[in-house]
């Protein structure tokens, strides 16, 4: 059965830097786009960011870009994301997601808290 | 990439139908039929409930059906059941290579 595991949450200080980590398993990595969205407390989805199968098509929501770097290794089947320079407004649970078709999620992880606090 | 407007809240009885409206423009909702939705219950991961308009990915009820006309797309979900109660959030691809979601909307059943 298709599984999406991520880590690397926790709490860390306005500017400050973290790298999220997603492990697949269930299904052929390398022939899925894959994607990062997040969801602030209380509050609704919001895609972060996609990589295409190869890693050769990278796309951010204006919100991440400059500070966030999605990447994938697909001999790991792992999916990361760096994020930088972090603001309390990125304080979040980060949804590690399959992409069907680059345009729907049809496999969510559980979701790894990221707090951005001082 | 302002998000897609929804309605906050719905609310019905168990057996009526609701629908939930999805608006956006033609940047994203009015100029593909990327189109997804999904229902979320509280402190869990979100559930893909229908995608690219109209498509039912399998194990889900056919209660729930979706369409889209012009900028607008909607969710329907008829013989409401309390297990229905969760938070729904449409999405679209967009012009620009991203995907934006709506605000999310709460249904209550009543």
């Amino acid at each position: 059965q298709v599984q999406l595991v991520e880590s690397g949450g926790g709490l860390v200080k306005p500017g400050g830097s973290l790298r999220l980590s997603c492990v697949a398993s269930g299904f052929t990595f390398s022939d899925h786009y894959m994607s990062w969205i997040r969801q602030a407390p209380g509050k609704g989805l919001e895609w972060v960011s996609h990589i295409s199968t190869s890693g050769s098509a990278i796309y951010y929501a204006d919100s991440v870009k400059g500070r966030f770097t999605i990447s994938r290794d697909n001999a790991k089947n792992s999916l990361y994301l760096q994020m930088n320079s972090l603001r309390a407004e990125d304080t979040a649970v980060y949804y590690c997601a399959r992409d069907g078709r680059g345009s729907y999620y049809d496999y969510w992880g559980q979701g790894t808290l990221v707090t951005v606090s001082s | 990439q302002s998000a897609l407007t929804q309605p906050a809240s719905v609310s019905g009885p168990p057996g009526q139908s609701i629908t939930i409206s999805c608006t956006g423009t033609t940047s994203d909702v009015g100029g593909y039929n990327y189109v997804s939705w999904y229902q979320q219950h509280p402190g869990k991961a979100p559930k893909l409930m229908i995608y690219e308009v109209t498509n039912r990915p399998s194990g889900v009820s056919n209660r729930f059906s979706g369409s889209k006309s012009g900028n607008t797309a909607s969710l329907t979900i008829s013989g409401l059941r309390a297990e229905d109660e969760a938070d729904y959030y449409c999405s679209s691809y967009t012009s620009s290579n991203t995907v934006v979601f709506g605000g999310g909307t709460k249904l209550t059943v009543l």
